[in-house]
């Protein structure tokens, strides 16, 4: 299994332009999420998914959309890059909620720079 | 407001000398407690999940435990491939999926 699997590793941005983040897991996976992760910050959730067809906003989703049509996929959406959102992007997966929890495997990151 | 707070912010042990890092938090319903490794330039490794207050566990040099207010990672005789960031998350009853606050995490160095 590879796992989260995350495209582009690196991506710079002039300011208002689009891009796709894209996110893909073979685990089978229910859940699917989008942080950003700023240096000195925590991990502050964009968005998350409950299963294809089902999204919903997490902590900072402003400037961001998202879809899911599949299981496996689950893309980010930048409209109109702006320099806040230079960041690292990491998507997660789990299994689902409930107790026993399951925990979040996460891709490697994509470091973006708008400038 | 749920909130995670990871002290101290650095650590720069010596091989083999033994140390703690903390995790406080206030939450409001607390479904578990998380504890991940990041090495630079790579996405969080998840290492523990605990549930209640009591509860530990145990992988090689590390140990994690839990209380009603903190959790402790604590790290037995350090080696330098330890070096990383720890990262520590709460998980908090919600209607639907299993949203996680992050602390910002324990920079850790060890030094042969």
């Amino acid at each position: 299994n590879a796992g989260v699997t995350q495209t582009p590793k690196f991506r710079i941005l002039k300011i208002g332009q689009s891009m796709t983040l894209q996110c893909t897991q073979d685990m089978n996976h229910n859940y699917m999420y989008w942080y950003r992760q700023d240096p000195g910050m925590g991990l502050k959730l964009i968005y998350y998914s409950v299963g294809a067809g089902i999204t919903d906003k997490g902590e900072v989703p402003n400037g961001y959309n998202v879809s899911r049509s599949t299981t496996e996929d689950f893309p980010l959406r930048l409209e109109l890059a702006a320099p806040s959102q230079t960041s690292v992007y990491f998507c997660a997966s789990s299994y689902r909620t409930g107790r026993p929890t399951y925990e979040q495997y996460f891709g490697p990151g994509t470091r973006l720079t708008v400038t | 407001e749920d909130q995670v707070t990871q002290s101290p912010e650095a650590l720069r042990l010596q091989e083999g000398e033994s140390s703690s890092l903390n995790c406080s938090y206030t939450v409001s319903g607390l479904r578990g407690l998380f504890w991940y490794r990041q090495d630079p330039g790579k996405g969080p490794e998840f290492l523990f999940t605990l549930y209640s207050a009591g509860e530990e566990k145990e992988k090689e040099r590390l140990k994690a435990t839990l209380t009603k207010k903190e959790s402790f990672l604590h790290i037995t005789a350090p080696k330098p491939e330890d070096s990383a960031t720890y990262l520590c998350a709460v998980q908090v009853r919600t209607g639907t999926a299993s949203k996680l606050t992050f602390g910002t995490g324990t920079r850790l160095q060890v030094t042969l």
